[in-house]
């Protein structure tokens, strides 16, 4: 069975920092990788997702991920930060064509004026 | 404009009630999800179903029910409400045929307080 490491709770930055949100998963055989947002009071949308092919994927609201097969991690990242990105991220991996994505505990993200 | 709502944003009930939590999607999804969420836990899936009158359980099935008799609508059944089911509850569907592929579209969640 797959599962999802996302190993920080909680990450703060500075307005206009860049940003790295980690997720390590575990799965035998090339997953689907997906990140989702959840702004408070709101429910999950999605960023981005990575199938196949190139391994760095691009997303909505300015954010990229990087799947590296070696590290087991796809790692979101967005160069400059703005406020209305704080909310909660979650990194999730399904087995292909199982259609059941398992979830990270989420990071929620503080940004500082 | 996609959509998937839920019946409350915010419900309290007491302890020993039946709960129910409705769930209507306009994609034609074949896919249907309910999750908890609680700080600290992220989701974790109680029922799926995956056509009419299909379901299955997921990893935290025990307390809970579910019923989908429509393709739009899922529901999700407390038969006897407990303060351990204090919770976050979001809806999400699917589908494995679209070309948004097995992205999952949310409800905005509803937030059960069982006292």
């Amino acid at each position: 069975a797959q599962s999802v490491t996302q190993p920080d709770i909680h990450i703060t930055v500075s307005e206009g920092a860049s940003l790295e949100l980690r997720c390590n998963y575990s799965y035998g055989a090339t997953p689907y990788l997906f990140w989702y947002v959840q702004s408070p009071g709101q429910g999950l949308q999605l960023l981005l997702k990575y199938f196949s092919g190139d391994t760095l994927v691009q997303g909505i609201k300015g954010f990229e991920a990087e799947f590296k097969r070696s590290q087991s991690s796809f790692n979101l990242r967005k160069p400059s930060v703005h406020w209305s990105d704080a909310a909660e991220y979650f990194c999730a991996v399904e087995a292909g064509g199982s259609y059941i994505p398992t979830f990270g505990r989420g990071t929620s993200l503080i940004v500082h004026p | 404009d996609v959509k998937v709502t839920q019946s409350s944003r915010y419900l309290v009930k007491r302890t020993g009630e039946k709960v129910f939590l409705e769930c209507v999607q306009d994609m034609d999804h074949e896919n249907m999800f309910w999750y908890r969420q609680d700080p600290g836990l992220g989701l974790r899936l109680i029922y799926f179903s995956y056509d009419v009158k299909m379901k299955e359980k997921g990893d935290i099935p025990e307390g809970y029910s579910v019923s989908r008799e429509k393709k739009e609508r899922f529901s999700l059944i407390l038969e006897s409400a407990s303060t351990n089911q204090t919770s976050m509850y979001l809806c999400a569907s699917s589908s494995p045929t679209s070309s948004s592929y097995n992205e999952q579209f949310f409800g905005p969640g509803t937030r059960l307080t069982v006292l």
